[in-house]
């Protein structure tokens, strides 16, 4: 079974551009989840997704930020235009449904984003 | 709300040596605890957690963690160190009322020397 992937690995973009993350989370998993990591601080809770449903986006920084989850499966989550706080590692992650609080979540490996 | 706190972001143990991670919470509401592990370039997997029930989790790798609520604690140990084990280590913490997403400590750094 295919675990969480996402795309790219690395972006590197200049302030003032557009980047798009990608998520796709584990084939039937109806939670998704994405949190950011910025250099020195701890892993933070950004949004989550219910099937395609937005559950709960108060971690989400600004109006900046737009994720999407078309259809329930993959998930998207742009940032325009990306700012220098922006840097970080982007983490998805996503759990099979019912026992929110106590499922495992499956973390993918990140997307690492440089904004200079 | 509920905050994690790892005391310690950079630990060293020798191979062979006992590993002790700190972790304590603050929860308004029974938690649910998790250790995650990050090796370099990859996601975190999970190490182990506490739901309900036993107090002392087995986890992979040998690690365990005791969750003691007197103390709102959930230390991770593993008895003997392997260089496998040099990663990063994080607790997290969810409840009832945070909807299933982590509330994450700061990390910490393992390091194993030979």
């Amino acid at each position: 079974e295919a675990g969480v992937t996402q795309f790219p690995s690395h972006s590197v973009i200049e302030k003032g551009q557009t980047v798009t993350l990608r998520c796709d989370p584990i084939s039937g998993h109806d939670n998704l989840y994405w949190y950011r990591r910025v250099m020195g601080k701890e892993i933070k809770f950004l949004l989550h997704f219910v099937k395609e449903s937005k559950q709960d986006e108060s971690g989400m920084p600004n109006n900046r930020f737009l994720a999407e989850r078309t259809g329930g499966t993959y998930s998207t989550l742009k940032v325009q235009p990306a700012e220098l706080e922006d840097s970080g590692v982007y983490f998805c992650a996503s759990s099979p449904g019912v026992h929110r609080v106590s499922e495992t979540q499956y973390f993918g490996p990140g997307t690492r984003l440089l904004v200079l | 709300a509920q905050s994690v706190t790892q005391l310690g972001s950079h630990v060293s143990v020798s191979e062979g040596a006992l590993v002790l991670l700190r972790c304590n919470y603050s929860s308004s509401v029974p938690p649910y605890l998790f250790w995650y592990v990050q090796y370099p370039n990859q996601g975190l997997q999970l190490l182990l957690k506490y739901t309900t029930g036993a107090t002392l989790v087995k986890g992979i790798n040998g690690f365990e963690a005791e969750f003691k609520k007197s103390e709102t604690s959930f230390h991770l140990t593993k008895p003997s160190a392997h260089m496998s084990d040099a990663a990063e280590y994080f607790c997290a913490v969810s409840g009832n009322n945070q909807g299933g997403k982590l509330i994450f400590g700061q990390g910490t750094e393992l390091s194993v020397k030979p």
